[in-house]
């Protein structure tokens, strides 16, 4: 059974860094896929930050590109998200998924098959 | 503001069938057939209910189905149940420089 559990501090300060480690279990991540993150503010609808493949080839939400990292460490069988100057526009339930694509010379980016639960993730002084 | 379109809710009667629409354009929803849908009950995680405009996962009920014409794809669920109340949400995949888009999410309500 593929699991996937989000880890991390649940407050970080205004301007600093947001760091979260996503593990896979019952998967090897370097047997396919790509792995991504989705965020979900407080009563709000849902928003995909980015998603990386097991090469290290990357794709990010343009309106969070200058702000976001997402590395996948194959060792651990996990992948993670650094999101820098973070405000409180940034507080949201943070989820990590496994995602569908199809790769041609580019990819299309496809479903979200499996979710981790969510972590909250708050910003505040 | 959503780069898909849905409903902000619908409802219906135990038994009844309801569609949610999602609308977008011929970049995202209507040049591919990378559409999917997801039920999240409140505090819960979302879960996949269709890929790929009409493909059920393995243990999504038949009650769930997909389909597209156009710009707009419909997620019909059939015999209602209180257990379907919970938030839709649509994607898909864009050719624009966001290549994954959320609809707003759409409210059901099973009366």
């Amino acid at each position: 059974q593929v699991q996937l559990q989000e880890s991390g501090p649940g407050l970080v300060k205004p301007s600093e860094t947001l760091s979260l480690t996503c593990a896979v279990s019952g998967y090897s991540i370097t047997s396919g896929y790509f792995w991504g993150w989705v965020r979900q503010p407080p009563g709000k609808g849902l928003e995909w930050i980015a998603s990386i493949y097991q090469s290290g080839s990357t794709y990010y939400n343009p309106s969070l590109k200058s702000r976001v990292t997402i590395s996948v460490d194959t060792s651990k069988n996990q992948f993670a998200l650094r999101l820098s100057s973070v405000t409180a526009a940034d507080t949201a339930v943070y989820h990590c998924a496994r995602q569908l694509a199809y790769c041609g010379g580019d990819c299309s980016l496809g479903a979200f098959d499996i979710w981790g639960q969510g972590t909250m993730v708050i910003v505040s002084s | 503001q959503s780069a898909l379109t849905q409903p902000a809710s619908v409802s219906g009667s135990p038994g009844q069938s309801i569609t949610i629409s999602c609308t977008g354009t011929s970049s995202d929803v209507g040049g591919y057939n990378f559409v999917s849908w997801y039920q999240q009950h409140p505090g819960k995680a979302p879960k996949l209910k269709i890929y790929d405009v009409s493909i059920r996962p393995s243990g999504v009920s038949n009650r769930f189905s997909g389909s597209k014409s156009g710009n707009t794809a419909s997620l019909t669920i059939s015999g209602l149940q209180a257990e379907d109340e919970a938030y839709y949400y649509c994607t898909s995949y864009t050719s624009t420089s966001t290549p994954v888009v959320f609809g707003g999410g759409t409210k059901l309500t099973v009366l």
